[in-house]
């Protein structure tokens, strides 16, 4: 069964760091998406992915969060200077035609 | 705001019995409609999706879609301990752009008793 993949699966990293999540979607879907999820909390909808390019984003993804698929496989969330508030559960999911998965999820930690 | 709305629980029922899990949503346009299962700690797991009204079964799950009333729920019969979980209502809207995106509910947290 075709699934997604997140690296690593958990992160440590002190205030003010960058940091890079990555995810290897599945080949064949369209859209991309990063989700998060603050422990206790809902799963939020960041930002999505489609044709190469952002085709949209909410109101948290700011100027410290960009994406890319540099390679055409992987697809890479970057937090430029993190803070406390970003610690959380960042999850990558891939939209096919029918059905959306995601990976195991990133622990993001900021110490 | 397009928002899923789900009643966040717990929802306690006995090993056995049947669960019945609500999500309402704002947004007549919503097309596809999805519940995942989550564990603590772990990512949402896709359970079934929905896009016609009526029902749909998988096992011991059903969909239910009712479009005019913005409803969609799952039942789960025959709950045993392991389906003791949080239950995630998603729905797959076209975002401001025109593109799709998933947007979740708070959750259903089912706890089921053996």
């Amino acid at each position: 069964e075709p699934e997604v993949t997140q690296t690593p699966s958990h992160q440590v990293t002190q205030m003010g760091q960058e940091v890079i999540l990555r995810c290897v979607p599945i080949s064949n879907h369209l859209y991309f998406y990063w989700y998060r999820q603050i422990l206790g909390q809902k799963v939020e909808f960041l930002v999505s992915f489609y044709n190469n390019e952002i085709s949209e984003k909410s109101e948290i993804f700011d100027d410290q969060f960009s994406v890319e698929r540099p390679d055409g496989s992987n697809f890479t969330l970057k937090i430029r200077s993190t803070k406390l508030e970003d610690s959380a559960m960042y999850f990558c999911a891939s939209l096919g035609s029918t059905e959306a998965f995601f990976g195991q999820g990133t622990r993001l930690t900021v110490v | 705001q397009k928002e899923v709305e789900q009643n966040s629980g717990p929802l306690s029922v006995p090993e056995g019995a049947i669960a019945s899990l609500n999500c309402t949503y704002s947004d007549r346009g919503s097309q596809s409609f999805f519940w995942y299962r989550q564990y603590s700690g772990k990512s949402p797991e896709l359970i079934m999706f929905i896009y016609s009204n009526g029902d749909k079964e998988d096992g011991r799950f059903t969909a239910q879609l009712n479009k005019a009333s913005q409803y969609v729920s799952l039942l789960i019969r025959d709950s045993q301990p392991s389906d003791s979980a949080t239950y995630l209502c998603a729905v797959n809207n076209e975002g401001d752009t025109g593109f799709q995106k998933l947007v979740f509910g708070t959750g259903t947290r089912l706890l089921v008793s053996p």
